[in-house]
């Protein structure tokens, strides 16, 4: 089956614009997390959808936003972009919410805020 | 605070050798633990998955020890070969995933 597929793989914007981003998981799943990746930061947790409904958030300001749709398809949305918002943006999709079980990611979306 | 962290930031082996990549962890209440694989350009690929109820679990040629008296976690490859060149992340699980920085692991052949 199709795994995870994030949409567009790379993206370049300038600051002050904003950015939505797409996950589509794998079928069945209905639990999609998102991923900000730097070299700096490493891997950091943005937030977790399920269900349609927000289940977890990380420490990132409210320019970082999401939603998930009926088919479990994920979108996060980040505004007024910042230099410091060029990273790789992985989701990862489960069967389930909490973490606890087994997560595919995609290969990201790169980011570049010039 | 808690934290999710490496010992080391790359680790160089021959092929053949065996590999062991460390990872420490501070939060005592994770119950899932899991190793991941990054290769350039790619995203994070699942290798081995440990609960915190057991102590050791063995897949194709890696295995993950759990230490939870002294919250650490490890992974061995056997028989390390080029293709095991990546970045390597341990990840704790709470409600959510957590990573650690990552180690670098480069095969020399």
């Amino acid at each position: 089956k199709a795994g995870v597929t994030q949409t567009p793989r790379y993206l370049i914007k300038t600051r002050g614009q904003q950015v939505t981003l797409s996950c589509s998981p794998i079928s069945g799943h209905r639990s999609v997390s998102w991923y900000q990746q730097t070299p700096g930061q490493g891997l950091q947790f943005l937030f977790e959808y399920f269900s349609e409904t927000q289940r977890n958030k990380g420490n990132f300001p409210g320019r970082f936003s999401g939603r998930q749709f009926s088919n479990s398809r994920s979108e996060m949305n980040v505004s007024t972009l910042e230099l410091g918002d060029s990273a790789l943006y992985l989701c990862a999709s489960s069967l389930e919410s909490g973490g606890n079980t087994e997560a595919f990611f995609g290969q990201g979306t790169r980011l570049t805020v010039v | 605070g808690e934290s999710v962290g490496l010992h080391l930031p790359t680790l160089s082996v021959q092929e053949g050798d065996n590999s062991i990549i460390n990872c420490a962890y501070s939060n005592s209440a994770s119950d899932y633990f899991i190793w991941y694989k990054q290769e350039s350009g790619k995203g994070p690929q699942f290798i081995i998955d440990i609960r915190s109820n057991m102590d050791k679990r063995q897949g194709q040629r890696v295995t993950v020890l759990l230490n939870k008296t002294v919250k650490h976690l490890s992974l061995q490859i056997a028989a390390t070969q080029p293709g095991d060149s990546a970045v390597y992340f341990c990840a704790e699980s709470r409600r959510d995933m957590r990573f650690g920085a990552g180690t670098r692991l480069t095969v020399k052949p």
